[in-house]
């Protein structure tokens, strides 16, 4: 079983709608979770950071951590066609190892 | 204020020659981070360094594998006698101090295509 589980999709969503992408996790010393965006053959670009749990909203981004269930949500409103990309869930444990741990990533495309 | 710095961006290789590659860390940065991606899968994490120090090398392959990161000039991950299997692209990435310590930043990557 991997430590993050993230579905591959593809996710097809038209313009506009709300989008929501989730990743699950095993690792209870997990403490940081990001979000990261990456377009075809480019470098991921971190979208959102979070400590613990809550709510971080930024613009049309809002993540969202749950440690007790062992999820984490990345929610995108009024979606566009730029917004059209594969999203990475990645966290990191609290301490000197501070390698992330990346799901495998869900492959986003919004519709005109 | 530039970001991660990789080079180069694409690199071709014939099965048992030397790849090196490049990492120059956002200013200011002393924290690098290696990864690889292979095809359809998430990025991996190899090896963790600061200036003249290896922290973390728990996910780089015992064997043809190494990193550095000298006191003066970027991070290179060097990978002898490469294999087909090696055909990755590779991502470095960089943090800081402080609070968000924990937050990287990634280069565009190289693009290690062996043949």
């Amino acid at each position: 079983q991997k430590e993050v589980e993230q579905d591959p999709g593809p996710l097809s969503v038209p313009e506009g709608a709300i989008v929501s992408l989730n990743c699950t996790y095993s690792n209870s010393a997990f403490q940081y979770f990001m979000w990261y965006r990456q377009y075809s053959r480019k470098g991921p670009e971190l979208l959102m950071y979070t400590y613990s749990s809550g709510n971080k909203e930024d613009g049309r981004f809002t993540a969202q951590v749950d440690k007790s269930s062992k999820y984490i949500s990345l929610f995108i409103r009024d979606s566009q066609p730029s917004d059209s990309a594969t999203y990475l869930c990645a966290m990191s444990a609290r301490g000197g190892r501070r390698a992330l741990t990346f799901g495998s990533g869900t492959r986003l495309q919004v519709q005109p | 204020n530039a970001g991660v710095m990789q080079n180069p961006r694409h690199l071709v290789r014939r099965r048992g020659q030397e790849a090196r590659l490049r990492c120059s860390p956002m200013k200011g940065h002393s924290h690098v981070y290696w990864y690889r991606q292979l095809p359809e899968e998430g990025l991996k994490f190899m090896v963790y360094l600061q200036k003249e120090n290896i922290i973390d090398e728990s996910g780089m392959p015992k064997e043809r594998f190494s990193a550095e990161f000298p006191k003066e000039g970027p991070s290179i991950l060097r990978i002898q006698q490469v294999v087909r299997g090696d055909s990755a692209a590779y991502f470095c990435a960089s943090s800081g101090t402080g609070d968000h310590q924990e937050t990287q930043y990634f280069g565009p990557g190289t693009r290690l295509l062996v043949l």
